[in-house]
């Protein structure tokens, strides 16, 4: 069976400091990969995604980037965090066709002080 | 402005009774999922409805996909404190590889 990790699931950074949040997932091959930032229980914004080895997609532009330097692997990113940087972040997997349901890790909750 | 849009925003109600949250759109969806999500967790897929008019069921949890694929519904019979969480549909137009989110709605049943 298919499984999705995130680490860390918690961290506390200052400002102007590098991020660098990390996304596996085990039991599929060619996933399209996803990372989403959430506010405090309300939807999910979709930040990157990707659908093969070092190919991003960005959907909004911003303080973030995002690597994809193996298959199974999504990485994202920041050279110097913003206070705004501060919330929920989510990677997700789906198989490798177009519009089929996604599949979430457990989350990183990012606080920029 | 969401493409996707949850109704309501909040929903309390007492163990027992019967809830509807609803998602609508004015564009057409391949597919349509529900999700439920418990703080500080991932959200978790319930079901994925992909035909205009089908309808769903998963225990005591109703799933409708409007007949033109716009919209959305999801019905809880007997709601029990283990339903509450944050419920969210997401929407896939046709050929993209990306979902579009409602806003959510948080559910609280109360024992």
């Amino acid at each position: 069976s298919q499984t999705i990790h995130q680490w860390p699931a918690t961290l506390v950074q200052p400002v102007g400091s590098p991020l660098s949040l990390e996304c596996t997932v085990e039991g599929t091959s060619n996933p399209n990969l996803y990372w989403y930032r959430q506010a405090a229980g309300r939807g999910l914004q979709l930040l990157f995604y990707s659908v093969g080895i070092g190919q991003i997609s960005s959907e909004v532009p911003q303080n973030l980037s995002a690597s994809r330097p193996q298959d199974r692997q999504f990485i994202l990113s920041s050279k110097k965090l913003l206070l705004s940087d501060s919330g929920f972040y989510l990677c997700a997997w789906s198989p490798g066709r177009l519009g089929n349901e996604q599949f979430f890790g457990p989350g990183t909750r990012l606080t920029v002080l | 402005t969401q493409l996707l849009e949850q109704s309501p925003q909040f929903l309390s109600i007492q163990e027992g009774e019967n809830l509807t949250v609803y998602c609508n759109s004015s564009s057409v969806f391949s597919s349509l999922q529900w999700y439920r999500q418990e703080p500080g967790e991932g959200p978790v897929l319930l079901v994925t409805v992909v035909t205009g008019g089908e309808v769903k069921k998963l225990k005591r949890l109703t799933f409708q996909f409007g007949d033109a694929r716009k919209d959305s519904s999801l019905h809880i019979t007997a709601a029990q404190p283990g339903d509450t969480g944050l419920y969210l549909c997401a929407g896939v137009e046709s050929n993209d590889y990306k979902l579009s989110f409602g806003a959510g709605t948080t559910v609280t049943v109360r024992a």
